[in-house]
């Protein structure tokens, strides 16, 4: 079946740390993103990337880094410098690069700061 | 700036219709996106309306006026799966998809 397969679904850190959240594809689709979702709030990008070895800053980026080695995987890294990282992140993929097609989700990944 | 405004929660009876409104204040204007969403799991695509009118899909419809910056969603013969949060998303004249906070429905037997 195919799908987006984010992992790890809970994760704890500590402060000062740097965590990385993984996000894989098997759709085939060229546009991955990253989005952030806070109780009360709408989605906010972190970053996007629209083709393999190019991404490109979303509206709350900084304090997060990402990478697109493969199509397949767009892995999102949680910084020390986030300054307040606890929220849902969410990962989706699209085969359009202009966000005009539907949006696939993975199922989150809830991070908490101690 | 860009604003994009629905009910913080809804209430409604099994078997009854809803209607989830949407209004919003973007730079341009690429299409507007519905979205659901259980508690703790990944958004699923609804409806996407790009031109004025009503799109029926199954027990779900979405209609579409860019003259009013106004969208709703009608869900009609409600189960109880059906309680979810459901988000309103706008594509800006920059393709950047602008984010409801969403609107969470709850449904009483």
């Amino acid at each position: 079946d195919g799908g987006i397969t984010q992992s790890p679904k809970y994760l704890f850190r500590k402060e000062g740390q740097n965590v990385t959240l993984s996000c894989e594809q098997n759709l085939n689709h060229d546009a991955m993103y990253w989005y952030r979702q806070d109780p009360g709030q709408g989605l906010r990008l972190i970053y996007y990337s629209q083709i393999v070895n190019d991404f490109q800053k979303g509206d709350i980026a900084e304090g997060y880094s990402v990478s697109r080695e493969k199509k397949e995987s767009f892995p999102l890294t949680v910084t020390s410098a986030q300054k307040n990282p606890t929220a849902f992140y969410l990962c989706a993929s699209s085969i359009v690069t202009d966000l005009t097609g539907e949006l696939f989700f993975g199922e989150g990944s809830r991070l908490t700061v101690l | 700036g860009q604003n994009i405004d629905q009910p913080t929660e809804m209430t409604a009876t099994e078997g009854a219709i809803v209607q989830i409104n949407c209004t919003y204040q973007t730079s341009g204007f690429n299409g507007l996106f519905w979205y659901q969403q259980h508690a703790g799991e990944a958004p699923t695509f609804l409806s996407y309306n790009v031109l004025d009118g009503l799109e029926e899909k199954g027990r779900f419809s979405s209609f579409l006026s860019r003259s009013k910056g106004y969208s709703y969603l009608l869900l009609k013969e409600l189960q109880m799966k059906d309680s979810a949060s459901y988000l309103c998303a706008v594509l800006d004249s920059n393709y950047q998809l602008i984010w409801g906070a969403g609107t969470k429905l709850i449904i009483k037997p």
